[in-house]
């Protein structure tokens, strides 16, 4: 499978505690994106990296959340201090193409349960 | 601030009976509009992309079309497979996707 990959599918963590997503993007693409979607809700766009670098973060990103790309492959997002609030499917993409018309393609998404 | 809005939120089709799913949206430069299905517990997957007014395309039994204002994803003798939720996005500024909340699609055999 040449898909978007994310690890891991499903994370139950308590309030307070930290924890960190991971997202493999289909190879040779330079554009990695971070979404966040809520029950009945379409993806919120967190996050975007073109390779290594961070290109632009949403207002949604609080201080607590902090996303990387190394060498401009797999990324990774982490929640410090994780809040019942921030319970929800987290949604990597990644495309590749001229700005603005390229397709974005999802991976299955990692879901975050804060009890 | 850019904002789609989907209608119906969710439609009950009997198998064979063709209908349309709306997407609404107000952009500032228009770069693109996606139409993503998206099964539960599943991530996005992509179906079509429209650039400019006037524009269709069309998979299998899905047709999608653009105007100024407006784009249809139109699902023509709708199977029990393709109940889902449809989710359109615009891409404006930079390179994010703006999404609705979806149309939750239900086909019955």
């Amino acid at each position: 499978d040449t898909g978007v990959s994310q690890n891991p599918r499903h994370k139950i963590t308590k309030r307070g505690q930290n924890v960190t997503f991971r997202c493999d993007p289909i190879s040779e693409h330079n554009r990695l994106y971070w979404y966040r979607q809520t029950l009945g809700q379409g993806p919120e766009f967190l996050t975007y990296f073109q390779n290594e670098a961070q290109l632009e973060k949403s207002r949604l990103l609080s201080d607590r959340f902090s996303a990387e790309r190394p060498k401009g492959s797999f990324s990774t997002l982490e929640i410090q201090r994780t809040e019942q609030g921030d319970s929800a499917m987290y949604l990597c993409a990644s495309s590749a193409g001229p700005p603005g018309t390229d397709t974005q393609y999802f991976g299955p998404g990692t879901r975050l349960t804060v009890l | 601030e850019d904002q789609v809005t989907q209608s119906p939120e969710a439609l009950r089709l009997q198998e064979g009976e063709s209908s349309s799913l709306n997407c609404s949206y107000t952009v500032s430069g228009l770069r693109g509009l996606f139409w993503y299905r998206q099964d539960p517990g599943k991530g996005p997957e992509f179906l079509f992309t429209l650039y400019s007014a006037g524009e269709e395309k069309e998979k299998e039994r899905l047709k999608a079309t653009l105007t100024k204002k407006e784009s249809f994803l139109h699902i023509t003798a709708p199977k029990p497979e393709d109940s889902a939720t449809y989710l359109c996005a615009v891409q404006a500024r930079g390179n994010k996707l703006v999404f609705g909340a979806g149309t939750i699609l239900r086909v019955k055999s």
